[in-house]
């Protein structure tokens, strides 16, 4: 089974600065998609950048990107100039292809952007 | 186009009632899932469903059931509900076609069991 490991429970930054956010997977396949998920504190659940795992260029969305290490099995979320609005918690997650692509999720970060 | 939606948005139960969560989708979509959000463990997968009339166990389904008797609809199920089973619900969905894999969420069903 694939499990998602975030290690970092909460982080705060300022405003405008850089932060990374980490997040490690297990897995035994070798194509998958990877996926954060931001959480405001509406609660609704929004997309922020997806990767697939054969891509070897990492993917960035505007302000986000991520350094996706696939030998070390290694995913993180890096926000540029962080904004007030980037407050929310930050979920990682795991998705196989095949079958019924079921997401599997780390444990979240609650990221907190100050002014 | 409403997307997602959940009904209701919050409820309180009592130990031992029974209740029934609606998620709905508009987009037609093949695939639907119910996760539990629980502090400090991310979102846990239920129960899901691959198309209409058909439903199969995620991660934690001990004391859930759904169906799917329509496309649109995913039911879930509390016959009995525990103190356990206070969390936040989301439904999702997607398509069964194309490469972006996106499951579009519902805004969530806080429950709470006394």
């Amino acid at each position: 089974a694939q499990t998602v490991t975030q290690s970092q429970p909460e982080m705060s930054v300022q405003e405008a600065e850089t932060v990374t956010l980490s997040c490690t997977y297990d897995t035994s396949e070798n194509n998958y998609y990877l996926f954060w998920y931001k959480q405001p504190p509406s609660r609704q659940m929004i997309l922020v950048i997806r990767q697939e795992a054969y891509k070897q260029q990492n993917a960035t969305e505007n302000r986000f990107s991520v350094n996706f290490q696939k030998a070390a099995k290694s995913f993180s979320l890096k926000i540029s100039d962080s904004q007030l609005g980037d407050t929310a918690m930050y979920f990682c997650a795991f998705m196989k292809p095949l079958g019924a692509q079921k997401l599997v999720f780390g444990q979240g970060t609650r990221l907190t952007i100050n002014p | 186009n409403a997307g997602v939606t959940q009904t209701p948005k919050f409820r309180v139960l009592k130990t031992g009632q029974s209740m029934t969560l609606l998620c709905a989708q508009d987009m037609n979509h093949e695939y639907m899932y119910w996760y539990r959000q629980d502090p400090g463990m991310g979102l846990r997968l239920i129960h899901y469903s691959v198309g209409e009339g058909t439903t199969a166990k995620g991660e934690v389904p001990d004391g859930y059931n759904v169906s799917r008797l329509k496309k649109q609809n995913f039911l879930l199920g509390l016959e009995s509900a525990a103190p356990s089973q206070t969390s936040v619900y989301f439904c999702a969905s997607r398509t069964g076609s194309g490469s972006t894999y996106e499951q579009y969420f519902g805004p969530g069903t806080r429950l709470t069991v006394t």
